[in-house]
């Protein structure tokens, strides 16, 4: 069970994009279109941001999107706000043994 | 309105067992396909995903963390229980409980109301 690899950091300025990956493997990223992605300010708890791979939940702005090619996914920011600055954790279900792999986290710097 | 909270100790000593409570509102573990999951985020760190258990009692446990992990559930008091055994200052983290996205019928493999979190210190 190793974690999904994620980029130490990100940066834009406000009004630009950001994507952040998320590769993994067959039996974890590749395997299952559930992918979530979480965001996390400093000192609060995650908050999900996408699931299934795209599905943003009600009151994420669209400005979220997800989407997966192979064994890597991705979060696409769009837009970027001062709020947007945060870290981001992507999440893949693995397997029948219930469980859940997390990635190793992207620091994302609005400039 | 869907919330969780979890209580336990802030401090361990190596090797003592952690007991860690779930303590949520909103949801019941008795409805079918939810659950309630367990996570860690030792300082600085990434999440770990812990363990999970569903409303028909089913769990699954993180495979590097197996032995040393049971989780339960107190459907009535509306609580879920993480056990950790021989505990070590490696084992310093912030504990989190979620649960189970569910909505429209369907569950999906993802969380959506975390709990703050509570960190817990193993030291001698």
């Amino acid at each position: 069970q190793s974690a999904l690899t994620q980029p130490p950091s990100a940066s834009g300025s406000p009004g630009q994009s950001v994507t952040i990956s998320c590769t993994g493997t067959s039996s974890d990223v590749g395997g299952y279109n559930y992918i979530s992605w979480y965001q996390q300010h400093p000192g609060k708890a995650p908050k999900l941001m996408i699931y299934e791979v795209s599905t943003r939940p009600s009151g994420v702005p669209d400005r979220f999107s997800g989407s997966k090619s192979g064994n890597t996914a991705s979060l696409t920011v769009s837009g970027l706000q001062a709020e947007d600055e945060a870290d981001y954790y992507c999440s893949s279900y693995a397997g029948s043994n219930n469980y859940y792999v997390f990635g190793t986290g992207t620091q994302v710097t609005v400039l | 309105q869907i919330t969780l909270k979890e209580s336990g100790p802030t401090l361990v000593k190596p090797t003592q067992t952690l007991t860690l409570t779930c303590t949520f509102s909103g949801f019941s573990l008795s409805e079918s396909g939810v659950g309630v999951g367990w996570f860690r985020q030792p300082p600085g760190k990434a999440l770990e995903w812990l363990a999970l258990i569903y409303w028909a009692g089913d769990k699954g446990y993180s495979p590097s963390l197996k032995r040393r992990l049971t989780i339960t559930k107190d459907t009535s008091e509306n609580q879920v229980v993480l056990t950790m055994t021989n505990m070590d200052p490696v084992d310093t983290a912030t504990y989190y409980c979620a649960h189970r996205r569910c909505g429209g019928g369907s569950c999906y493999h993802t969380f959506d109301y975390w709990g703050q979190g509570t960190l817990v210190t193993v030291t001698s």
